[in-house]
């Protein structure tokens, strides 16, 4: 078991430009979860996938963003012509069914910085 | 929705008790997490309360009741490496699985 993987760890990007970030969940995890935290707050939800049905999103995410789990295993955020306010760690989260309903496996996160 | 409170910052000495309260309104509630993050770090699962009453797990523990709609988290023992954010989050249940966080208490612990 080696955890939540997110890469990359860092991403400057100039403003208008797309992003993508990768999530590789625990493996036998079937539910996989993003969120977005900025300095001092706590993290907030963006979406949720069960296999590879994105099952709930946020309002928060616009249509800027798109997040994807094709295959039921690794997941990828995108972020469409970025604006300085999408400045933030995103971290991804996977859990099993059978565990504690909201206790969740969190990777180190990426931290996009929007110039 | 939902919004929790938590107090922002608590101090506490080293080998000493803790506890962080978390308040929390809501249009549904599912039970009460915690999560611990250490600064650029991942934020990791402590506890679940899905019923009113104290969970503990070594040194941590944590309490609800529905009733009062509120929660809180018992650290004993405290030890350096305790100094991190604590995280309070509801989930909405209903076949949801999104978590509402807090926005975090910063637990200083000091020698």
């Amino acid at each position: 078991d080696t955890g939540v993987s997110q890469n990359p760890r860092h991403k400057i990007t100039k403003r208008g430009q797309n992003v993508t970030f990768r999530c590789d969940p625990i493996s036998e995890h079937n539910r996989l979860y993003w969120y977005r935290q900025t300095l001092g707050q706590g993290p907030e939800f963006l979406t949720y996938f069960q296999n590879e049905a994105q099952l709930e999103k946020s309002r928060l995410l616009s249509d800027r963003f798109s997040a994807e789990r094709p295959k039921g295993s690794f997941s990828t955020l995108e972020i469409q012509r970025t604006e300085q306010g999408d400045s933030a760690m995103y971290l991804c989260a996977s859990s099993s069914e059978q565990g504690s309903n909201y206790g969740y496996t969190f990777g180190s996160g990426t931290r996009l910085t929007v110039v | 929705g939902q919004s929790l409170e938590q107090p922002s910052e608590v101090t506490a000495v080293e080998g000493a008790i803790v506890q962080i309260n978390c308040t929390y309104q809501t249009s549904g509630f599912y039970g009460l997490s915690w999560y611990q993050q250490h600064d650029g770090g991942a934020p990791t699962f402590l506890s679940y309360n899905a019923l009113d009453g104290l969970e503990e797990t070594g040194r941590f523990s944590s309490f609800l009741s529905r009733s009062d709609s509120y929660g809180y988290l018992l650290l004993q023992e405290l030890q350096m490496k305790d100094s991190a954010s604590y995280f309070c989050a509801a989930g909405s249940g209903a076949g949801s699985y999104q978590l509402t966080f807090g926005k975090g208490t910063k637990l200083s612990v000091i020698p």
